[in-house]
């Protein structure tokens, strides 16, 4: 079934200790994105990518890092996780190319719910 | 900058009752809008969403929003719930000039009571 898949799907990772969630994508939509939601405040994106080679910072980048080498992948790094990076992360794409009927909507993962000890 | 604003973050309505849950949105060019629902443990999918053709747009599961630009909203209704319903709703904006990333709202849990 074509979709988007994420890995792990949740991790216990000691602070200070290096992480990437992964994200891979079927449907060669040109746009990803990654996302952070929180208790009380929704989905705030972390950081996108327009298409392969390109990145962007979103609302909380912050100890993030991203990088998109080809058009399925896109993985999130958190160099040295801390507590406050305790959340559910989630990846989406979007595809611009297929017409304006699904312009800008994104088809989201299953999540990766990461707690930061 | 664009914006939206979902007015009350619980909503809980008995099982048959109509369903409203609120958005406003704030965007300096024409939108594009959209609800997304989230169940328990999982991530989220669309139930509908509004690319200026008509106001009132059907989605999934019954569920059915109107733009209205002069109350700069995008209010989701249902005429009666299930208890399958229940669930997270988000509300999102974005604008058509690209990729542009989605805006969300903070989120409203709907509960149905039996």
């Amino acid at each position: 079934i074509a979709g988007i898949t994420q890995a792990p799907t949740s991790q216990i990772l000691a602070a200070g200790r290096r992480m990437t969630l992964r994200c891979t994508q079927d449907m060669r939509h040109n746009a990803m994105y990654w996302y952070r939601q929180d208790l009380g405040l929704g989905l705030r994106l972390i950081h996108y990518s327009n298409t392969a080679g390109t990145t962007g910072k979103g609302e909380v980048p912050d100890g993030y890092s991203v990088s998109r080498a080809n058009t399925d992948d896109f993985p999130l790094t958190l160099a040295s996780a801390v507590p406050s990076q305790t959340s559910v992360y989630f990846c989406a794409s979007s595809d611009s190319a297929s017409g304006l009927s699904s312009y800008n909507e994104q088809f989201f993962g299953p999540g990766t719910r990461l707690t930061v000890l | 900058a664009q914006s939206v604003t979902q007015l009350g973050s619980h909503v809980s309505v008995s099982e048959g009752a109509l369903v409203l849950l609120r958005c406003n949105y704030s965007s300096s060019v024409p939108p594009y809008l959209f609800w997304y629902v989230q169940y328990p443990n999982q991530g989220l999918q669309l139930l509908l969403k509004y690319t200026s053709a008509a106001t009132l747009v059907k989605g999934i599961n019954g569920f059915e929003a109107e733009f209205k630009k002069s109350e700069t909203s995008f209010h989701l209704t249902k005429p009666s719930a299930h208890m399958s319903d229940a669930a997270e709703y988000f509300c999102a904006v974005s604008s058509y000039s690209g990729n542009t990333p989605l805006v969300f709202g903070k989120g409203t849990r709907l509960s149905v009571i039996a």
